[in-house]
């Protein structure tokens, strides 16, 4: 199984500061990489794939970066909207998803 | 815009099988060249995989699940299904069902209890 390794656990920001989230995997998982956002009570929403390509109808102060084993999502302005759970999730080999990272307002 | 609704039991006994159904609306099970998910998040924590079905009927199942786990699906009734057998309290989660990465059902809360 590959594990997927999320830090930090809670990050805090100022709204319109940077976010920079990071993501590890226990093996290669090339760019089969995935981000999302979920916020209390909903479901899970794709923000990014291909480890770097933003989904239908996402902002691009969302951006993805990273192969192999690293990944990086970073948010360049945080919105009030933004603040939530992000998780990332490799599907290189099924799905296995990091513990998440909860961006709280600072 | 295809929408997926995932309906079944809120509350199981412990040893019994747990069994829900995802329904597809706004498009066919069949077009496209998609899977179909469920994936499970205990309350405040994170989200596990649980499996996958093609509409060739071709499965994935997550090894520590696979013993317990079976997705079926109904073409002709646009839904897919899942059954998850002699459950236990660690088995309670919002469970979801999927289309690919893109679009997520609202998520059933299934409480395993006696």
């Amino acid at each position: 199984e590959i594990v997927m390794t999320q830090s930090p656990a809670t990050l805090s920001v100022s709204p319109g500061e940077r976010a920079t989230l990071s993501c590890r995997a226990s093996q290669s998982v090339s760019s089969n990489l995935a981000w999302y956002q979920q916020k209390p009570g909903q479901a899970p929403r794709l923000l990014i794939y291909g480890a770097s390509t933003r989904a239908t109808g996402i902002p691009a102060r969302f951006s993805g970066s990273g192969s192999g084993t690293e990944f990086t999502l970073t948010i360049s302005s945080l919105q009030s909207e933004d603040f939530a759970v992000y998780y990332c999730q490799q599907y290189n080999n099924w799905w296995t998803f990091g513990q998440g990272t909860k961006v709280e307002i600072k | 815009q295809v929408q997926l609704q995932e309906s079944g039991p809120g509350l199981v006994k412990p040893s019994q099988t747990l069994s829900l159904t995802c329904t597809v609306s706004g498009g066919s099970i069949s077009s496209g060249s998609y899977y179909w998910s469920w994936i499970r998040q205990p309350a405040g924590k994170g989200l596990e995989w649980i499996g996958r079905i093609y509409t060739s009927g071709s499965t994935n199942y997550n090894p520590s699940l696979k013993s317990r786990v079976t997705i079926s699906v109904d073409t002709s009734k646009n839904q897919f299904s899942l059954k998850l057998s002699s459950v236990t309290a660690a088995d309670t989660a919002v469970y979801y069902c999927a289309r690919s990465m893109v679009t997520w059902g609202q998520g059933t809360l299934v409480t395993v209890s006696s």
